[in-house]
């Protein structure tokens, strides 16, 4: 149980492309959901969480207007990197939870590899 | 944010032996969760501890905690070379209506066969 869902697991493309990457919990409701950012042997960075129905909430230095969330739906989240630049490229991982909580594990997903040209 | 510090940074053992990482936070907790990184993939909890508790056992996995010098242990014993990854430790951070992880900078263990 307690799967996430997250694709597409790859990208290539040319730079000043829109990249949107989407985030399903296949077998929960995930009332908060959240964006990370990670570089090559480095930990994992939030970048936004996501509740469903309101907007995100984003990490100090995360440009809100660069970053696009929507949470539509209670197994749904998705990130578009609008106007994506070489800088953009990195590893980007969604998680789930179930409750605002902070005493659930959170499950995540496989990850997606940006790479901008 | 107070990311934690874990120790060391690599590890490289051989099977069979035993793995110990370490992790450092700053701010009073209600819980503590280690997850587990394979390269190129997402993370996998592996065992939430809480305030109370101090000590947790899951399979070859054994978790310590020490709200004194706010730290915990991950002890991973009989090693496999499937153990290669990443290891993390997280804690939440915010007030109560809502709560973020943050987790440390990780810990790399190689199992060499």
């Amino acid at each position: 149980g307690a799967v996430v869902s997250q694709h597409p697991s790859w990208v290539i493309c040319k730079s000043g492309t829109s990249v949107k990457i989407e985030c399903r919990s296949l077998d929960f409701q995930a009332t908060t959901m959240f964006w990370y950012r990670q570089f090559p042997k480095q930990s994992l960075m939030l970048m936004a969480t996501s509740n469903e129905g309101s907007k995100a909430t984003y990490e100090q230095g995360v440009e809100k207007d660069k970053f696009l969330i929507n949470h539509a739906s209670l197994t749904l989240s998705t990130l578009t990197v609008t106007s994506a630049h070489p800088e953009d490229s990195s590893f980007y991982i969604c998680s789930a939870r179930v409750n605002p909580f902070g005493d659930l594990p959170q499950h995540f997903g496989d990850g997606t590899r940006l790479s901008i040209l | 944010s107070q990311q934690g510090e874990e120790d060391p940074q690599a590890l490289s053992i051989q099977e069979g032996e035993n793995a110990t990482m370490n992790c450092s936070y700053k701010t009073s907790i209600n819980n503590l969760q280690w997850y587990r990184q394979n390269s190129g993939r997402g993370l996998v909890h592996l065992i939430l501890i809480r305030s109370n508790e101090r000590e947790k056992h899951s399979g070859r996995l054994r978790v310590t905690l020490d709200t004194s010098k706010k730290s915990s242990s991950l002890l991973i014993t009989a090693s496999r070379a499937a153990d290669t990854a990443s290891y993390f430790c997280a804690t939440p951070e915010g007030n109560t209506g809502f709560q973020k992880l943050v987790f440390g900078t990780g810990t790399r263990l190689l199992v060499s066969p």
